[in-house]
């Protein structure tokens, strides 16, 4: 079982519309989640930060954490074909240590 | 504010020769330091992190190593490179006690 898992995509968004990222987390412990975006042959960008149970938002994002389900999310409203990405989950484990899923990517279409 | 530079930007390298690779970071005094490589299609993966001048932790056994001669700067390099070696190098900075961590530009390194 992968530490970080994220579906791969590509998840394909009409233009205005809301797009949904999943991602899970094996460490139980885990105290920090981050979201990345990854634009291709660029370096991801942090974009979120999330560290307690609830929703948190920031502009079109929101993010939406879960420990009991080990469950983290990203919301982003009114999809822009700049939104088009992929887009990292990062979890800081018990250790201190970073994981990142592989990426889910997304594409928005006009 | 705060800066992280890489270079190259991009490097073709043949197999068996040496590797050095530059990350420099402005605007924050002893920031942890971080080299991840991320292969096509795939995760990052953390290679090599350090929390001082000349103190390197190792993730992942390889022909790589990696260096801290100054607050500020963070060297990955090799003494014969690996076809399995080609990837996206990325450096990333944190503050000492931040969770939040940042990505320098990145090193395409290609080995034919």
């Amino acid at each position: 079982q992968k530490e970080v898992e994220q579906n791969s995509g590509p998840l394909s968004v009409p233009e205005g519309a809301i797009a949904s990222l999943n991602c899970t987390y094996s460490d139980r412990v885990s105290q920090s989640f981050f979201w990345y975006r990854q634009y291709s042959g660029k370096s991801p960008e942090l974009i979120m930060s999330i560290y307690s149970n609830g929703d948190k938002e920031d502009g079109r994002f929101t993010a939406q954490l879960n420990k009991a389900s080990q469950y983290v999310s990203l919301l982003i409203r009114d999809s822009q074909p700049s939104d088009s990405a992929t887009y990292l989950c990062a979890v800081r484990n018990s250790w201190g240590k970073f994981q990142f899923g592989a990426g889910t990517q997304v594409v928005v279409t006009p | 504010s705060q800066t992280i530079h890489q270079w190259p930007a991009t490097l073709v390298q043949p197999v068996g020769s040496p590797l050095s690779l530059e990350c420099t970071v402005e605007g924050t005094s002893n920031p942890n330091l971080y080299w991840y490589r991320q292969a096509a299609g795939r995760g990052l993966q953390l290679l090599f992190y350090s929390v001082g001048i000349g103190q390197i932790s190792s993730e992942v056994p390889q022909n790589l190593s990696a260096s801290r001669p100054q607050d500020r700067q963070f060297i990955l390099s090799s003494k014969k490179l690996l076809l399995s070696d080609s990837g996206f190098y990325l450096c990333a900075w944190s503050e000492g006690g931040s969770n939040e961590q940042f990505f320098g530009p990145g090193t395409r390194l290609t080995v034919l």
